[in-house]
C-alpha cells in the first residue's frame, strides 16, 4: 500500500459537472497539500491543511473547494471548471513540526481533463 | 523573483555513466531545506534526497548525492551509474523557515528531463 493514495487517477469532466478528487495518506502525517501541475509551468501550491485547519490558500478560484475531514483524508471538490484547469493534481502530506527538513510525500496524482 | 532555477530543460546520459543535474536557489533565510524529486511519466513525485542548510556533509542516498555549495547557492543532484529507469523529470525544491514560522511552502523549480540512453 502506497503512503499517499489518490483517486481517481484519471478524470474527464464537462464544464458544468461537479466532481471530487480524493486523497488518503497512511503515513501518520498531520499536514496535507494540494498542488497543481500544468504543462510548462512549475508546480503550484493550492491549499495546505495543518492539523485539519486550512492554513494556506494561494488565490485559488472558488470553483476549487478543499475539504479535510480528518488528518488522513483530503478532498478537492470541483465545479464549473474551465478547460485551462486541465492538469495533474497532486496530493501530498508531511509531518508538522519545527524545522525545514520535513519531507513532503506525494501521491500518484489525478489527471484531470475538462472538456 | 524566481527562487529555484534549473537551467537544463533536458539532459542525455549514457547508461552506467554519472550525470549532474543543476539547481541554484535564492533565499535570505539562514534556515532552509533543499530537496530533489523524481517524476516518471506516470506522474508520481518520488522523494530522492534532502539537504539542510546547516548540514556540514553532502547528503547521499544510494546512487544519489547532493553537491551542496552554500556560498554559490547551488544544490546539484549527482546520479551515479545511470540506469534506464532513471529516465524521468527531476525537480529541485526548497523550503524556507520552519512550520512554526508558517513555512509550509515548498517551492519547486521548472524541472530537468533526463534521458538515459542504452
Amino acid at each position: 500500500e502506497t503512503g499517499v493514495t489518490q483517486t481517481p487517477r484519471h478524470l474527464v469532466m464537462g464544464m458544468t459537472n461537479k466532481k471530487s478528487l480524493k486523497c488518503e495518506q497512511h503515513l501518520g502525517h498531520n499536514a496535507m497539500y494540494w498542488y497543481k501541475q500544468s504543462a510548462k509551468k512549475p508546480l503550484e501550491l493550492m491549499f495546505v491543511y495543518s492539523l485539519e485547519e486550512r492554513v494556506e490558500n494561494n488565490s485559488v478560484p472558488s470553483r476549487f473547494s478543499p475539504e479535510c475531514p480528518n488528518s488522513s483524508h483530503l478532498f478537492l471538490h470541483l465545479h464549473t471548471l474551465q478547460p485551462e484547469d486541465s492538469a495533474l493534481y497532486l496530493c501530498a502530506s508531511s509531518q508538522v513540526e519545527a524545522g525545514v527538513g520535513n519531507t513532503i510525500y506525494f501521491g500518484e496524482g489525478s489527471w484531470l481533463t475538462v472538456v | 523573483a524566481q527562487k529555484i532555477t534549473q537551467t537544463q530543460p533536458g539532459m542525455f546520459v549514457q547508461e552506467k555513466e554519472a550525470v549532474t543535474l543543476d539547481c541554484t536557489y535564492d533565499t535570505s533565510d539562514p534556515s532552509y531545506g533543499l530537496f530533489w524529486y523524481k517524476q516518471p511519466s506516470s506522474g508520481e513525485m518520488i522523494f530522492l534526497i534532502y539537504q539542510g542548510s546547516y548540514d556540514q556533509q553532502n547528503a547521499t542516498e544510494g546512487r544519489y548525492s547532493l553537491n551542496f555549495q552554500k556560498a554559490r547557492k547551488s544544490a546539484n543532484l549527482v546520479i551515479s551509474a545511470s540506469q534506464l529507469g532513471d529516465s524521468a523529470m527531476y525537480f529541485c525544491a526548497m523550503r524556507e523557515g520552519g512550520f512554526s514560522t508558517g513555512g509550509f511552502k515548498t517551492i519547486f523549480g521548472a524541472g530537468t528531463r533526463l534521458f538515459v540512453k542504452a
